[in-house]
């Protein structure tokens, strides 16, 4: 089975603009959870989508939006990106049917901002 | 709310045992995992326990005390591959959510 692919893994952006970044989850899996990750903060969870809904959501600001497709794939964006949103944008997915399965990660997007 | 602590960094010696402690106090308490971090990758799945005791897997064993909010993992026959961040997520039980919550990690050196 292919793993979890995300596009682009890399990004440079300007403080302002506004960014969409894709994750494509394993064959089967219907829930993608996003997260960002950066050396303070460790990794924080953004929101989760099941069956083209959003299920569960953290405590970012609107600017942080995300959405998923008929075919799980899913989209993240950020608009007016601020300095602080450089970071690792991970998602993961999973079955999406009960607590305990395992997540699984893609690779992540670098996004930097200047 | 969630916390979850670990030590942000431990170094030791190739072929030495290291353990890495995870505390936490969350709503609820639906398993715990440890997941494995090289720089610059994404994080991979370690270990799961949801039951008190001790879960082995080859060079890697974890362990759960529910009633002390506490896990560790332990590495064996450390490798200089183990280098690495190792996290700790637990998944809490309140309203369902099956989002784990993820410590900072431990940033673990192996060194010669």
């Amino acid at each position: 089975k292919a793993g979890v692919t995300q596009t682009p893994r890399y990004l440079i952006k300007t403080r302002g603009q506004q960014v969409t970044l894709s994750c494509s989850p394993i064959s089967g899996h219907r829930s993608v959870s996003w997260y960002q990750q950066t050396p303070g903060q460790g990794l924080q969870f953004l929101f989760e989508y099941f069956s083209e809904t959003q299920r569960n959501k953290g405590n970012f600001p609107g600017r942080f939006s995300g959405r998923q497709f008929s075919n799980s794939r899913s989209e993240m964006n950020v608009s007016t990106l601020e300095l602080g949103d450089s970071a690792l944008y991970l998602c993961a997915s999973s079955l999406g049917t009960v607590p305990q399965e395992t997540q699984y990660f893609g690779p992540g997007t670098r996004l930097l901002v200047l | 709310g969630q916390n979850i602590d670990q030590p942000t960094e431990m170094t030791a010696t190739e072929g030495a045992i290291v353990q890495i402690n995870c505390t936490y106090q969350t709503s609820g308490f639906n398993g715990l995992f440890w997941y494995q971090q090289h720089a610059g990758e994404a994080p991979t799945f370690l270990s799961y326990n949801v039951l008190d005791g001790l879960e082995e897997k080859g060079r890697f064993s974890s362990f759960l005390s529910r009633s002390k909010g506490y896990s560790y993992l332990l590495l064996k026959e450390l490798q200089m591959k183990d280098s690495a961040s190792y996290l700790c997520a637990v998944i809490p039980a309140s309203g369902g959510s099956y989002i784990p919550t993820f410590g900072r990690g431990t940033s673990l050196i192996v060194h010669p």
